[in-house]
């Protein structure tokens, strides 16, 4: 069980969009449509932001959307914010009742 | 609203066993459809899932540490509980309980997290 591959870092202007993907292989992402995604504020509780993909929890913005092709998933913010800033992962089921989460991706506002 | 709350010592000596509770409000242990989970952070990294129970008992577990983990619940005391057995210093983490949605696999309730570290 091997953690699902995100990009180290990514950064984005206020207002402008980022996309965030997370691979995975065939016994993880490219076979389940269970992925869920979290942003982290350090010192905080990870918040839930996206679940099955591409739906939204009651509560979080309409900026947050997600989506998959294949082995990879992909979380999108847009009109991005200060707020915004944070840690992203991503997680997936693995079968046999297990889970998997990314290495995490930190997401700067600039 | 659903809170989670951990609980236990902050430090360890190498060798023993780390022991965490998580107690939980607005919410019930003993209601169906719902996993216990517990889940770290060692410093600087990402988030590594542990594993997590249902109500019933059963337990399903990270294969990579599932020789040296247990995971209980006493629904009289609305609670769940962590342990991990022959705690080296590559166990030091902030350890997450949350809750998580039974068959769909996501985590919607998470604690703030506690520092365990493993040290003499």
């Amino acid at each position: 069980q091997s953690a699902l591959t995100q990009p180290a870092s990514v950064s984005g202007s206020p207002g402008q969009s980022i996309t965030i993907s997370c691979t995975g292989t065939s016994s993880d992402v490219g076979t389940y449509n269970l992925v869920s995604w979290y942003q982290h504020h350090p010192g905080k509780a990870p918040k839930l932001v996206i679940h099955e993909v591409s739906e939204r929890p009651s509560g979080v913005s309409n900026r947050f959307s997600g989506s998959k092709s294949g082995y990879t998933a992909s979380l999108t913010i847009s009109g991005l914010q200060a707020e915004d800033e944070a840690d992203y992962y991503c997680c997936s089921y693995a079968g046999f009742s297990t889970v998997v989460f990314g290495g995490g991706t930190k997401l700067t506002v600039l | 609203q659903v809170q989670l709350q951990e609980s236990g010592p902050g430090l360890v000596k190498p060798s023993q066993t780390l022991s965490l509770t998580c107690t939980v409000s607005g919410g019930s242990t003993s209601s169906g459809g719902y996993y216990w989970s517990w889940v770290r952070q060692h410093p600087g990294e990402g988030l590594e899932w542990i594993g997590y129970i249902y109500y019933s008992g059963s337990s399903y577990y990270n294969p990579s540490l599932k020789s040296r983990v247990i995971i209980s619940v006493d629904t009289s005391k609305n609670q769940f509980s962590l342990k991990l057995n022959s705690v080296t210093a590559a166990d030091t983490a902030v350890y997450y309980c949350a809750r998580e949605w039974g068959g769909k696999y996501y985590f919607d309730y998470w604690g703030q997290g506690t520092l365990v570290t493993v040290s003499s």
